[in-house]
């Protein structure tokens, strides 16, 4: 069974730019798998970000993008924020309706 | 501003049931794929099921096949989610989301969510 693969935690400076991918146990990410971006903070509800590879959902500014690197989906923030630290989903859409998120990436600020 | 607000989570033994509901409001309910995601104590997000915006299309996630069915009622505005057979591992939030797209088959994933309910299994 496929898998749907993020690195568990990443670090960012305050403005820096930061990189999270989503990939495949097995397999390519491509843009036919419209990989879709959702924010978490603890004890909320997500917040969609990116959907269809790189369009931003309504609201989200324009620090967040997406993108496909290599064989992999990328979330890219740029200029990060205190209140960037949070949980990040990626959810790729696996044919015959099924969409599978990740495992997310836990982003810390310091 | 979309409003999506789900309720009917609560304890519940295993094996028993429970349905939960997801009312909407400030949308064209009836044009847009609906999604149920839950949320385990301490885990990730996990994809439970979508249905079409008639209703005739349902796709689920492995875990829940078989046990759980969505369903909605596009004259109440409302979807739904009938889980039978509870398992320890069903506990968690359930979320409704809307989906971005009004067509069919959906690619793009959740776009606005629900606060959540929680659902706990135990004897």
């Amino acid at each position: 069974q496929t898998v749907v693969t993020q690195e568990p935690s990443f670090s960012v400076s305050p403005g820096g730019t930061v990189t999270l991918t989503c990939g495949l146990t097995s397999g390519s990410v491509s843009t036919r798998y419209y990989p879709s971006w959702y924010q978490q903070t603890p004890g909320q509800a997500p917040r969609t970000l990116i959907y269809s590879t790189n369009t931003r959902s309504s609201g989200v500014p324009d620090r967040f993008s997406g993108s496909i690197l290599g064989n992999k989906a990328a979330l890219t923030i740029t200029g990060a924020q205190a209140d960037d630290e949070c949980d990040y989903y990626c959810v790729l859409y696996m044919g015959s309706g099924v969409s599978v998120f990740g495992g997310g990436t836990k982003l810390t600020v310091l | 501003q979309v409003q999506l607000v789900e309720s009917g989570g609560g304890v519940v033994q295993p094996e028993r049931s429970l349905r939960l509901s997801c009312a909407a409001s400030r949308f064209t309910f009836s044009t847009y794929a609906m999604h149920w995601v839950r949320q385990a104590p301490g885990k990730g997000l996990e994809w439970v099921a979508v249905i079409s915006s008639d209703g005739d299309n349902k796709y689920y996630a492995d875990s829940v096949k078989g046990r759980f069915t969505i369903s909605r009622d596009n004259s109440k505005n409302m979807l739904s989610l009938q889980m039978n057979s509870l398992r320890a591992e069903d506990t968690a939030v359930y979320y409704c989301a809307k989906d971005h797209s009004s067509g069919w088959p959906t690619y793009y994933g959740m776009d606005v969510w629900g606060q959540g309910t929680t659902v706990t299994v135990s004897s």
